[in-house]
């Protein structure tokens, strides 16, 4: 497609639950990001991927947090376990990016979890 | 952790002025990024500058980097209502692979 898409745009789950947030990046982008965003603070990274591999996940706040890209495409982040503090906007983005070469990220709408 | 901090936290001008943000970082960099954030969801990418770039322009937008202060500024020129968002600058720190995001500028231009 012609940006980064993500679904579901809006997400609302009960504490304990497991949730998959899904993101199709922009083809031929062999870079893509997870962020998370709180209200009124930056993103912040959660975890690479270069092609199907994770390049760095030092990003993921515990191990109840797990992400997969294994077609090097579409990527699904996964929660298991779900908390109130998960509650944030979830952006995904992709990039041209490889080695020696460093482009802008194109970013997603985001997912907003809502655990209640 | 935020690598970048922004300055203002919150700015309002009227239309027609120009805006400058300032950011701050801690780190070596391979380039500094800024985005533009309108209502809470995707970023846009704007501008680009390596580290070894002074200034960059594009269309009303001029940024500037010194790497001996690791700063930079985004001045927007002849403001519209239209970029009333939230500006975010981001470093991609040497050996991160990654963009590491301040907390943003929130912009508002008044008509």
């Amino acid at each position: 497609g012609a940006g980064v898409s993500q679904t579901p745009s809006n997400k609302v789950t009960e504490k304990g639950k497991y949730v998959e947030l899904r993101c199709d990046p922009i083809s031929g982008h062999t870079a893509l990001y997870w962020y998370r965003q709180s209200l009124g603070q930056g993103p912040e990274f959660l975890i690479y991927f270069q092609g199907t591999g994770a390049a760095d996940d030092s990003g993921l706040p515990n191990d109840r947090f797990f992400a997969v890209r294994p077609e090097g495409s579409v990527s699904t982040l996964k929660i298991q376990r779900t908390e109130r503090g998960d509650s944030a906007v979830y952006l995904c983005a992709s990039s041209l990016n490889r080695r020696g070469q460093v482009y802008g990220y194109t970013f997603g709408s985001g997912t907003r979890l809502t655990v209640v | 952790s935020q690598q970048g901090e922004e300055d203002p936290q919150a700015l309002s001008i009227q239309e027609g002025e120009n805006a400058t943000m300032n950011c701050s970082y801690k780190t070596s960099i391979n380039n500094l990024q800024w985005y533009r954030q309108n209502s809470g969801r995707g970023l846009v990418h704007l501008i680009l500058i390596r580290s070894n770039e002074r200034e960059k322009h594009s269309g009303r937008l001029r940024v500037t980097l010194d790497t001996s202060k690791k700063s930079s500024s985004l001045l927007i020129t002849a403001s519209r209502a239209a970029d009333t968002a939230s500006y975010f600058c981001a470093t991609d720190a040497v050996g991160a692979q990654k963009l590491v995001f301040g907390q943003g500028t929130r912009l508002t231009i008044n008509p």
